[in-house]
């Protein structure tokens, strides 16, 4: 079936601009995580949501950063007024119900903050 | 906070020989240990992962991984390396400190340990 993907797959932008990148998840999936990997570096949490509870932000680095979620399906993670700082690959997985029955990630999107 | 340790970032094997990729976590009462594979081009992929009950776990591709509780480790090791087991693997660590169905779903990564296999 079809995994977890991700749009889009690179996304240059300019210092200061808003950028929106997409996952759709496994359907049927109720946890979805979104994660930030800056080059040599592990991933970093940003959040997580679970079904309808109230979404866990606590990773976020910014108020710049947020994310929604449409019940268990698409998520979309906004920056806005990118900085340099910013640029990094945003990972996405989903899992059927929780961490303990391993991630499901995407391709990951390339941004670039020029 | 829960922090994941990867001592080493890149590992060059020859090929047949037996590698140990080395993990170890921050103490916490109860855990969940994860090992992800990263192949050249590809997206992360569950390796193995131990939950509860035998701490030695194994994957389909000949990996296995030991959950030791008083060393806070959770090594991946591989008897005989192959060529396409080249990839960069991370390990990871979902620590159990709320009391819900599901515990602290957040995922603690490692920096990743590139294992590279010489012909």
């Amino acid at each position: 079936g079809a995994g977890v993907s991700q749009s889009p797959s690179n996304k240059v932008t300019e210092k200061g601009k808003d950028v929106e990148l997409r996952c759709d998840p496994i359907s049927g999936h109720t946890a979805l995580y979104w994660y930030r990997q800056r080059l040599g570096q592990g991933l970093e949490f940003l959040i997580y949501f679970q079904g309808n509870s109230a979404p866990d932000k606590s990773g976020l680095p910014s108020d710049r950063f947020s994310a929604e979620r449409t019940g268990e399906s698409v998520s979309t993670l906004t920056i806005q007024r990118t900085q340099q700082e910013d640029s990094a690959v945003y990972l996405c997985a989903s899992s059927l119900d929780g961490a303990k029955r391993g991630q499901y990630f995407g391709p990951g999107t390339r941004l670039t903050v020029l | 906070a829960q922090s994941v340790t990867q001592l080493d970032s890149q590992v060059p094997v020859f090929e047949e020989a037996p590698v140990e990729l080395r993990c170890n976590y921050s103490s916490s009462v109860s855990v969940y240990l994860f090992w992800y594979v990263q192949y050249p081009n590809q997206g992360l992929q569950l390796l193995l992962k131990y939950l509860s009950g035998s701490t030695l776990v194994e994957s389909i591709n000949g990996f296995e991984a030991e959950f030791n509780k008083s060393q806070t480790s959770f090594h991946l090791r591989k008897p005989s390396v192959h060529i396409s087991d080249t990839a960069e693997y991370f390990c990871a660590v979902s620590d159990l400190d709320r009391i819900n169905n599901f515990g602290n779903e957040k995922l603690t990564f490692g920096t990743g340990t590139r294992l590279t296999i010489i012909p």
